[in-house]
């Protein structure tokens, strides 16, 4: 079952804030978040492992919470080039290769 | 530059029959993966491949169908049994774990 993402769009002003929620029904040995410019493959943002910290690229951060097998993806300070769509990608175990999960993805536009 | 090439970018097919959708990296890295996307659904594993000789149906393998003979390559299959083949396919890979995927650019396949 794919985890769930919420909300499912959200539209900012340049320099606001944005959280981007993923949570999943099993538990997680990993997160990882994804984000598709349109019409473009989607490119590798970071990953949260179990019993990891907390991530941090720039002014993008995310959080791992374990025991509700949630993550949240936050995005400060948005610049336009933050605009596309976001996606978590969770994976179930630490064999072998990863097999993620996509999640439904989260559109983010940002405005001037 | 290391990277993932899907050919082609954009591909018509009429009802009924088959077409391979190419993927090839030279990253080395062992793993592979079909993914299918559609619109509000996010990515779906179609087929994943851990090593050569050897892959694994994902959520939605039905109708599709894949090889694994180079390290390299791994083409995709979408058969006439495949019901609603419309849709944006990607291709990823991944070497170490914790890394990522890396994904090629995808190919639109439109079925008339």
């Amino acid at each position: 079952q794919q985890p769930v993402q919420s909300p499912q769009a959200v539209i900012l002003r340049e320099g606001e804030d944005a959280v981007i929620n993923c949570s999943s029904s099993k538990a997680l040995y990993s997160v990882h978040w994804y984000r598709q410019k349109h019409g473009e493959a989607p490119v590798f943002l970071m990953i949260l492992l179990k019993g990891g910290e907390q991530k941090g690229h720039e002014k993008i951060s995310a959080s791992f919470n374990e025991k509700k097998q949630q993550s949240s993806l936050y995005l400060t300070a948005s610049q336009l080039s933050y605009s596309g769509t976001y996606f978590c990608g969770t994976d179930i175990s630490n064999f072998g290769n990863e097999k993620l999960t996509f999640g439904t993805g989260t559109r983010l536009t940002i405005i001037p | 530059d290391g990277g993932i090439t899907q050919s082609p970018k954009y591909l018509f097919r009429k009802e009924g029959q088959n077409v391979t959708l190419s993927c090839e990296q030279n990253l080395n890295h062992d793993a592979m993966y079909w993914y299918r996307q559609d619109p509000g659904q996010g990515l779906r594993l179609i087929y994943y491949s851990q090593i050569v000789n050897d892959f694994q149906k994902g959520d939605i393998a039905e109708g599709y169908s894949v090889s694994r003979e180079k390290k390299e390559s791994f083409p995709l299959t979408v058969t006439s049994a495949q019901k609603n083949p419309t849709a944006f396919y990607l291709c990823a890979s991944s070497g170490r774990r914790h890394y990522g995927y890396t994904f090629g650019s995808g190919t639109r396949l439109t079925v008339v």
